[in-house]
């Protein structure tokens, strides 16, 4: 059982919009800023957004993070089939004192 | 090139010992706190602990204190995950990764390609 809940899956053809919600609390996300890592097929995660919503350089604007509350999302916009993938939202937990992932979403371009 | 190397794959049997490492280049390495962060086959990301290679302070997660230890040989720019007595549940891809620090930020912005423990009899 992860600390943050995502949905296990989310799903979308070339070029739509999704989104991927990520769900904590007020010692994780709602009091520390919010990451998210891009793990591809057998390779090791990468980040993809960072203090809520920067972008690494290399990272295509198409990926956007947001932050609410309690709350964050991912928003994927011009789907594309690389875009498949498994991707985890991150965050300090205060009563941790350590980073809590959530349990990853798998994102397929049908 | 900033990079984060790790030791290749291991196979090893119930009760044996191990040491996995993670060699950072490219980037002062004592500078920044490394992080092991343990993924069981078709799971999540789990964070195991973290350590400042500038003074080998390090700090567990509740779920790994006192199952894995964590170490540096600075002078190699080198950070170590050792088990003493592995477990059959400890088969796992384990990856290092650079932690980022600042006021109210933390995030790993470079990340080790994993090492592969396999424990089986």
């Amino acid at each position: 059982q992860s600390v943050l809940t995502q949905p296990p899956s989310a799903s979308g053809t070339p070029g739509q919009r999704v989104t991927i919600s990520c769900s904590g609390s007020s010692s994780n996300i709602g009091s520390n800023t919010v990451n998210w890592y891009q793990q591809l097929p057998g390779t090791a995660p990468k980040l993809l957004i960072y203090t809520n919503n920067q972008r690494p350089s290399g990272v295509p604007d198409r990926f956007s993070g947001s932050k609410s509350g309690t709350s964050a999302s991912l928003a994927i916009s011009g789907l594309q089939s690389e875009d498949e993938a498994d991707y985890y939202c991150a965050t300090w937990d205060d009563s941790l004192n350590g980073p809590v992932f959530g349990g990853g979403t798998k994102l397929t371009v049908l | 090139e900033v990079q984060l190397v790790q030791s290749g794959a291991e196979v090893k049997k119930p009760g044996e010992s191990l040491r996995i490492s993670c060699k950072g280049s490219g980037y002062s390495f004592t500078s920044y706190w490394i992080g092991w962060v343990r993924q069981m086959p078709g799971k999540g990301l789990e964070w195991m602990g973290v350590m400042y290679p500038g003074d080998s302070y390090t700090r567990y997660s509740p779920s790994f204190q006192g199952q894995v230890t964590i170490s540096v040989d600075r002078s190699i720019s080198t950070a170590y995950l050792q088990w003493s007595s592995l477990k059959a549940s400890d088969t796992a891809m384990y990856y290092c990764a650079r932690q980022r620090d600042g006021y109210n930020y933390r995030y790993f912005d470079l990340w080790g390609r994993g090492t592969l423990v396999t424990v089986s009899s």
